[in-house]
Protein backbone atom coordinates (compact mmCIF):
# COMPACT_ATOMS: atom_id res chain seq x y z
CA UNK A 1 0.00 0.00 0.00
CA UNK A 2 0.67 3.72 -0.36
CA UNK A 3 3.14 4.79 2.10
CA UNK A 4 2.96 8.48 4.03
CA UNK A 5 6.30 10.46 5.67
CA UNK A 6 5.43 13.53 7.29
CA UNK A 7 8.41 16.23 9.28
CA UNK A 8 8.96 16.85 10.61
CA UNK A 9 7.70 14.86 13.70
CA UNK A 10 7.34 17.47 16.32
CA UNK A 11 7.66 21.25 16.33
CA UNK A 12 7.92 23.60 19.11
CA UNK A 13 7.39 27.26 18.03
CA UNK A 14 6.54 30.35 19.83
CA UNK A 15 3.19 32.25 19.12
CA UNK A 16 3.34 34.51 15.75
CA UNK A 17 5.86 32.29 13.66
CA UNK A 18 5.05 31.06 10.53
CA UNK A 19 5.64 26.83 9.94
CA UNK A 20 5.72 24.49 6.77
CA UNK A 21 4.88 20.85 7.45
CA UNK A 22 5.42 18.32 4.66
CA UNK A 23 3.93 15.04 3.73
CA UNK A 24 5.32 12.73 1.00
CA UNK A 25 3.52 9.44 -0.23
CA UNK A 26 5.14 6.91 -2.34
CA UNK A 27 2.76 5.84 -5.12
CA UNK A 28 0.62 8.55 -7.12
CA UNK A 29 -2.56 9.85 -5.39
CA UNK A 30 -6.28 11.51 -6.73
CA UNK A 31 -7.19 11.95 -2.78
CA UNK A 32 -5.12 13.91 -0.20
CA UNK A 33 -6.63 16.14 2.69
CA UNK A 34 -5.34 17.84 5.70
CA UNK A 35 -6.66 17.27 9.27
CA UNK A 36 -6.01 18.69 12.51
CA UNK A 37 -6.45 16.76 15.32
CA UNK A 38 -6.82 19.37 18.35
CA UNK A 39 -5.54 18.24 22.55
CA UNK A 40 -9.32 16.74 22.90
CA UNK A 41 -8.81 14.73 20.11
CA UNK A 42 -11.56 15.90 17.47
CA UNK A 43 -10.35 15.31 14.06
CA UNK A 44 -11.05 18.49 11.63
CA UNK A 45 -10.19 18.71 8.12
CA UNK A 46 -8.52 21.32 6.90
CA UNK A 47 -7.74 20.91 3.19
CA UNK A 48 -9.06 18.22 0.53
CA UNK A 49 -6.57 18.85 -1.65
CA UNK A 50 -5.01 16.18 -4.39
CA UNK A 51 -3.25 19.11 -6.58
CA UNK A 52 -2.67 22.29 -6.59
CA UNK A 53 -2.99 25.35 -4.19
CA UNK A 54 -5.55 26.28 -1.66
CA UNK A 55 -5.74 28.73 1.29
CA UNK A 56 -8.25 29.47 3.88
CA UNK A 57 -7.15 32.09 6.24
CA UNK A 58 -3.82 31.78 7.62
CA UNK A 59 -3.51 28.34 6.63
CA UNK A 60 -2.76 27.33 3.22
CA UNK A 61 -1.80 24.04 1.18
CA UNK A 62 0.01 23.13 -2.18
CA UNK A 63 -0.07 19.40 -3.42
CA UNK A 64 2.65 18.83 -6.33
CA UNK A 65 1.10 15.94 -7.50
CA UNK A 66 3.70 14.37 -9.99
CA UNK A 67 6.48 14.63 -7.47
CA UNK A 68 4.58 13.52 -4.69
CA UNK A 69 4.58 15.76 -1.57
CA UNK A 70 2.00 18.20 -0.07
CA UNK A 71 2.61 21.35 2.22
CA UNK A 72 1.03 22.50 4.97
CA UNK A 73 1.48 26.49 5.96
CA UNK A 74 0.79 27.64 9.35
CA UNK A 75 1.31 31.57 8.89
CA UNK A 76 1.21 33.92 12.31
CA UNK A 77 0.73 30.98 14.84
CA UNK A 78 -1.65 31.08 17.98
CA UNK A 79 -1.92 28.97 20.65
CA UNK A 80 -5.10 27.22 19.55
CA UNK A 81 -3.30 25.82 16.50
CA UNK A 82 -1.24 23.47 18.37
CA UNK A 83 -2.07 19.67 17.77
CA UNK A 84 -1.04 16.88 15.40
CA UNK A 85 -1.41 17.69 11.36
CA UNK A 86 -2.42 14.84 9.38
CA UNK A 87 -1.94 13.95 6.25
CA UNK A 88 -3.92 11.32 4.67
CA UNK A 89 -4.08 10.04 1.11
CA UNK A 90 -6.10 7.97 -0.88
CA UNK A 91 -5.47 5.88 -4.40
CA UNK A 92 -8.74 4.19 -5.15
CA UNK A 93 -10.86 6.45 -6.44
CA UNK A 94 -12.05 10.14 -4.51
CA UNK A 95 -14.42 8.61 -2.34
CA UNK A 96 -12.54 6.13 -0.22
CA UNK A 97 -10.55 5.75 3.12
CA UNK A 98 -7.83 7.11 4.00
CA UNK A 99 -4.13 6.30 5.09
CA UNK A 100 -2.53 8.53 7.08
CA UNK A 101 0.90 9.82 8.08
CA UNK A 102 2.06 9.60 11.50
CA UNK A 103 1.36 13.68 11.82
CA UNK A 104 3.45 16.51 12.89
CA UNK A 105 2.88 17.27 16.84
CA UNK A 106 2.76 21.00 16.81
CA UNK A 107 3.00 22.94 20.32
CA UNK A 108 2.74 26.98 20.00
CA UNK A 109 4.21 28.51 22.86
CA UNK A 110 2.41 31.80 24.16
CA UNK B 1 -20.05 19.58 6.32
CA UNK B 2 -21.43 17.18 7.99
CA UNK B 3 -22.25 16.87 11.76
CA UNK B 4 -21.01 13.46 12.91
CA UNK B 5 -21.60 12.09 16.49
CA UNK B 6 -20.71 8.80 18.53
CA UNK B 7 -22.14 6.84 21.19
CA UNK B 8 -21.13 6.23 23.42
CA UNK B 9 -18.08 8.58 24.14
CA UNK B 10 -16.23 6.10 26.28
CA UNK B 11 -16.39 2.94 27.97
CA UNK B 12 -14.74 0.61 30.00
CA UNK B 13 -15.23 -3.18 28.78
CA UNK B 14 -14.25 -6.70 30.62
CA UNK B 15 -12.23 -8.90 28.24
CA UNK B 16 -14.10 -11.16 26.47
CA UNK B 17 -17.41 -9.16 25.82
CA UNK B 18 -18.80 -6.88 22.96
CA UNK B 19 -19.09 -3.41 22.28
CA UNK B 20 -21.37 -1.53 19.69
CA UNK B 21 -20.49 2.23 18.94
CA UNK B 22 -22.92 3.80 16.89
CA UNK B 23 -22.41 6.59 14.39
CA UNK B 24 -24.89 9.16 13.56
CA UNK B 25 -24.91 12.36 10.64
CA UNK B 26 -27.11 14.86 10.46
CA UNK B 27 -27.85 14.31 6.89
CA UNK B 28 -27.50 11.94 3.96
CA UNK B 29 -24.21 10.31 2.67
CA UNK B 30 -23.03 7.42 0.64
CA UNK B 31 -19.85 6.39 2.53
CA UNK B 32 -19.03 6.06 6.06
CA UNK B 33 -15.98 4.85 7.27
CA UNK B 34 -14.06 3.13 10.37
CA UNK B 35 -11.02 4.01 11.97
CA UNK B 36 -8.52 2.92 14.99
CA UNK B 37 -6.65 5.15 16.92
CA UNK B 38 -4.29 3.53 19.33
CA UNK B 39 -2.87 5.46 21.97
CA UNK B 40 -0.13 7.73 20.58
CA UNK B 41 -0.53 6.35 17.44
CA UNK B 42 -2.19 7.78 14.18
CA UNK B 43 -5.66 6.94 12.14
CA UNK B 44 -5.76 3.21 10.49
CA UNK B 45 -8.85 2.33 7.95
CA UNK B 46 -10.97 -0.68 9.63
CA UNK B 47 -13.48 -1.15 7.32
CA UNK B 48 -16.01 0.90 4.25
CA UNK B 49 -19.39 1.26 5.37
CA UNK B 50 -21.71 1.74 1.87
CA UNK B 51 -25.88 1.44 2.66
CA UNK B 52 -27.66 -1.62 0.92
CA UNK B 53 -24.23 -3.91 0.68
CA UNK B 54 -21.89 -5.78 3.04
CA UNK B 55 -18.68 -3.78 4.50
CA UNK B 56 -15.54 -3.96 2.96
CA UNK B 57 -12.49 -4.37 5.27
CA UNK B 58 -8.71 -3.48 5.19
CA UNK B 59 -6.24 -6.16 5.34
CA UNK B 60 -5.78 -7.26 9.53
CA UNK B 61 -9.29 -6.29 9.97
CA UNK B 62 -12.05 -9.07 9.92
CA UNK B 63 -16.13 -9.24 10.15
CA UNK B 64 -15.80 -11.87 12.77
CA UNK B 65 -14.13 -9.51 15.05
CA UNK B 66 -15.74 -6.21 13.89
CA UNK B 67 -19.09 -6.31 12.10
CA UNK B 68 -20.61 -3.08 10.63
CA UNK B 69 -23.88 -2.32 9.91
CA UNK B 70 -25.78 0.40 7.56
CA UNK B 71 -29.22 0.26 7.97
CA UNK B 72 -29.55 3.99 6.25
CA UNK B 73 -28.04 6.93 4.69
CA UNK B 74 -27.58 8.38 8.34
CA UNK B 75 -26.27 5.83 10.69
CA UNK B 76 -23.64 2.92 10.82
CA UNK B 77 -22.53 1.08 14.24
CA UNK B 78 -18.92 -1.12 14.83
CA UNK B 79 -19.28 -3.42 17.16
CA UNK B 80 -16.04 -4.78 18.78
CA UNK B 81 -16.51 -8.44 19.50
CA UNK B 82 -14.53 -10.86 22.00
CA UNK B 83 -12.72 -7.82 23.61
CA UNK B 84 -8.96 -8.02 24.61
CA UNK B 85 -6.56 -5.47 26.05
CA UNK B 86 -4.94 -4.75 23.06
CA UNK B 87 -8.45 -3.32 21.62
CA UNK B 88 -7.93 -0.67 23.82
CA UNK B 89 -8.18 2.14 21.35
CA UNK B 90 -10.38 5.22 20.13
CA UNK B 91 -12.69 4.07 17.81
CA UNK B 92 -13.42 6.75 14.86
CA UNK B 93 -16.16 7.13 12.18
CA UNK B 94 -16.32 9.33 9.04
CA UNK B 95 -18.83 10.40 5.99
CA UNK B 96 -17.41 11.66 2.88
CA UNK B 97 -18.74 15.13 1.93
CA UNK B 98 -19.72 16.52 -1.27
CA UNK B 99 -16.40 17.31 -2.42
CA UNK B 100 -14.37 14.10 -1.21
CA UNK B 101 -13.43 15.71 1.79
CA UNK B 102 -14.31 13.49 5.27
CA UNK B 103 -15.03 14.14 8.25
CA UNK B 104 -15.26 12.47 11.65
CA UNK B 105 -17.05 11.88 14.28
CA UNK B 106 -15.34 12.93 18.02
CA UNK B 107 -14.72 8.97 18.97
CA UNK B 108 -15.06 6.46 21.35
CA UNK B 109 -12.42 6.12 23.73
CA UNK B 110 -12.31 1.90 24.72
CA UNK B 111 -10.49 0.56 27.86
CA UNK B 112 -10.51 -3.01 27.86
CA UNK B 113 -9.26 -4.88 31.35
Amino acid sequence: GIQVEQSPPDLILQEGANSTLRCNFSDSVNNLQWFHQNPWGQLINLFYIPSGTKQNGRLSATTVATERYSLLYISSSQTTDSGVYFCAVGDRGGADGLTFGKGTHLIIQP
Amino acid sequence: SAVISQKPSRDICQRGTSLTIQCQVDSQVTMMFWYRQQPGQSLTLIATANQGSEATYESGFVIDKFPISRPNLTFSTLTVSNMSPEDSSIYLCSALGGSNEQYFGPGTRLTVT
